[in-house]
Order: structure tokens, then sequence, then C-alpha cells
């Protein structure tokens, strides 16, 4: 149980596209999902803390409006990298907490990489 | 503000032999501790956590580690390393009120030799 898929697992755009990556939460609703960027041999920032129905808390240094997330059910959310550049290109992982989660658990997706040319 | 260190960037152990990579933690409260384990190009596994109770916690894969009060240190611990235990191992740790954000450590590459 408790499992968290990404997709697409690796995408290359081209500079000034935008690209859409999915996190689903296979077999339990998630009232909170949260976005993470991996940097190669770095650790994971927190992007931004996405609740179902409302909008996305973003941490601080990180645009909105570049790094758009919609969290419209309680299995899904999705961020939407636009107008990419290459600086964008990094390894994305989606975090979901169970509704009735314990102790604050949260499940990890395997990561989308995003490669913009 | 929380914050973790993982300060050895990479550990590097003989295979059959125990090995510990080391984590402090700095938060305010009650912390909630967790060990995450990446293999590459993959999201991350949960390995263990510690929330209350025994500071002993014992985790998957044979893992376990030891929650240090005094110490502020969740070290992460196995008795006996494997060739397959060889991966990035993130330590983590949230505030027990109420926020929700976990902190990673930088992360300790762990490599395991035959």
């Amino acid at each position: 149980g408790a499992v968290v898929s990404q997709h697409p697992s690796w995408v290359i755009c081209k500079s000034g596209t935008s690209v859409k990556i999915e996190c689903r939460s296979l077999d339990f609703q998630a009232t909170t999902m949260f976005w993470y960027r991996q940097f190669p041999k770095q650790s994971l920032m927190l992007m931004a803390t996405s609740n179902e129905g409302s909008k996305a808390t973003y941490e601080q240094g990180v645009e909105k409006d570049k790094f758009l997330i919609n969290h419209a059910s309680l299995t899904l959310s999705t961020l939407t990298v636009t107008s990419a550049h290459p600086e964008d290109s990094s390894f994305y992982i989606c975090s979901a907490q169970p509704r009735l989660a314990r102790d604050y658990e949260q499940y990890f997706g395997p990561g989308t990489r995003l490669t913009v040319t | 503000a929380q914050s973790v260190a993982q300060p050895e960037d990479q550990v590097n152990v003989a295979e059959g032999n125990p090995l510990t990579v080391k984590c402090t933690y700095s938060v305010s409260g009650n912390p909630y501790l967790f060990w995450y384990v990446q293999y590459p190009n993959r999201g991350l596994q949960f390995l263990l956590k510690y929330i209350t109770g025994d500071n002993l916690v014992k985790g998957s894969y044979g893992f376990e580690a030891e929650f240090n009060k005094s110490q502020t240190s969740f070290h992460l611990k196995k008795p006996s390393a494997l060739v397959s235990d060889s991966a990035l191992y993130f330590c983590a740790v949230r505030s027990g009120f109420g926020n929700e954000k976990l902190t990673f450590g930088t992360g300790t590459r762990l490599t395991i030799i035959p």
C-alpha cells in the first residue's frame, strides 16, 4: 500500500515550452502533497505544499507563476513548469501525505527528470 | 528553524561489516525523525522513523536508528552491510508542532565494498 506514482518519469522539452508533471496517490487519499526539486548530488528542496481544493503554498524563492501547482482531487496533484529554461532542468519529486496519516508520514513518488534543451 | 546535518558526504564500508550513517538535528519541540534511501534516478524510499517511545527504532532491510536526545542525533545503523545497501541516504526532521514540512539533510552516499 501507499504507492505514489509520477508521470512522466523523464521528459525532454525545448526552451520556452511548458511541461506538466503528474503526481498520483494510487491507493490512498492525500489531503496534502509536496513538490521537491533535487539537483545533482544535492538534497531535496521543498518547492511547495499543495492541499486539495486550495492554492498551493510556495517556499521562499520559488516563482509561483513559473511553477504552477494544481491539487484538483485527493489523489492527483500536477506541477506545470511554464516557459521552461535550461536552468529548470532537474529531478522533481512529489510526496503525498495520507488523509488519515499517522505520524505525518509522507510517501514519495519515483521522481521525474526534466531536461530543457 | 529546523535543520539536519549529515556530516559525511561519503561512507565506505566493507561487506559484512557494521555500518553507521550519522545525522544530527535541530528543531523546536519534539522531533519527528526519518531516514530515507534513494537509489539512482529513483524517488525516496522510507526506511524508518522515530516519533516517540523506544529510542532504538527498527526499520526496513535490517536497518535501525537510535534517537539520542542529549546529543540531538539519530544515527542510522546496520550490523552487517550488504552490497545492495549501496545508495544515497537522507535523514529528515520535522517538528511535532503541526509543521508539515520535512527538512532533509544533504545526504550521505554509502558504498559497500565487496
